[in-house]
């Protein structure tokens, strides 16, 4: 499974942008890039996915690199609520099991 | 919708005692996974489902079972419980890879003594 690398922790300021790196340099051409965030006492929850293009929903942006070597999540006005751990994956296209192997994510602290 | 459900939600176990966390869900999903995380570290797949029957290993597998005998259930046995095996344990499940969105259960943490 092709690996991803995450800073261990970020801070932010509540209602201010936040841009969450993430490296993938060994990434394939089937490799979807999903993130997932996970909060406090909770199971983790999908954020968003893409594969070449830039995604949009209503809980983030995802902006990918033209070579597909990086990715970062864009929470656009950041909230108390957004603290969480967030897990940058690469899911496997081939993979007939599709399955998420989770790395150790980067820690998100929203200050008031 | 309930989602993915995961009962018990706590539990203490005995060195060598046996068993089962169960995880139901009611999505009709064909994908479903199982998945522990000690604390502070990231998720660990243990095992995984593609559909009714089938079943394989993921990450770490040993001194676990599991079995699919229906779609909306996947439970997870634990023999001989270890003290290496208290974490928190979450059931997932997701429809289809063109759906890629993976939903998963609040957990169930399992304490071993």
């Amino acid at each position: 499974d092709a690996k991803t690398t995450q800073p261990n922790s970020m801070e932010s300021n509540e209602e201010e942008p936040v841009h969450l790196p993430c490296n993938h340099s060994t990434i394939s051409g089937t490799d979807y890039i999903h993130w997932y965030r996970q909060l406090p006492s909770q199971g983790p929850e999908y954020v968003i996915h893409g594969l070449t293009s830039n995604v949009n929903n209503r809980m983030a942006s995802l902006a990918i690199a033209e070579d597909r070597k990086s990715s970062t999540l864009i929470l656009h006005r950041a909230t108390l609520r957004d603290a969480a751990v967030y897990y940058c994956i690469l899911r496997d296209g081939k993979d007939s099991s599709y399955k998420l192997i989770f790395g150790s994510g980067t820690r998100l602290l929203v200050r008031p | 919708n309930a989602g993915v459900t995961q009962t018990p939600k706590f539990r203490i176990l005995k060195i060598g005692q046996s068993m089962t966390l169960q995880c139901a869900q009611d999505m009709n999903h064909n994908y479903m996974y199982w998945y522990r995380q000690d604390p502070g570290m990231g998720l660990k797949l243990i095992y995984y489902s593609v559909g009714a029957g089938i079943t394989d290993k993921g990450e770490v597998p040993n001194g676990y079972n599991v079995s699919r005998s229906t779609t909306e259930d996947f439970p997870l046995r634990l023999e001989l419980a270890a003290p290496s095996q208290t974490s928190v344990y979450f059931c997932a499940s997701s429809h289809s890879r063109e759906l890629n969105e993976a939903f998963f259960g609040q957990g169930t943490r399992l304490t071993v003594v």
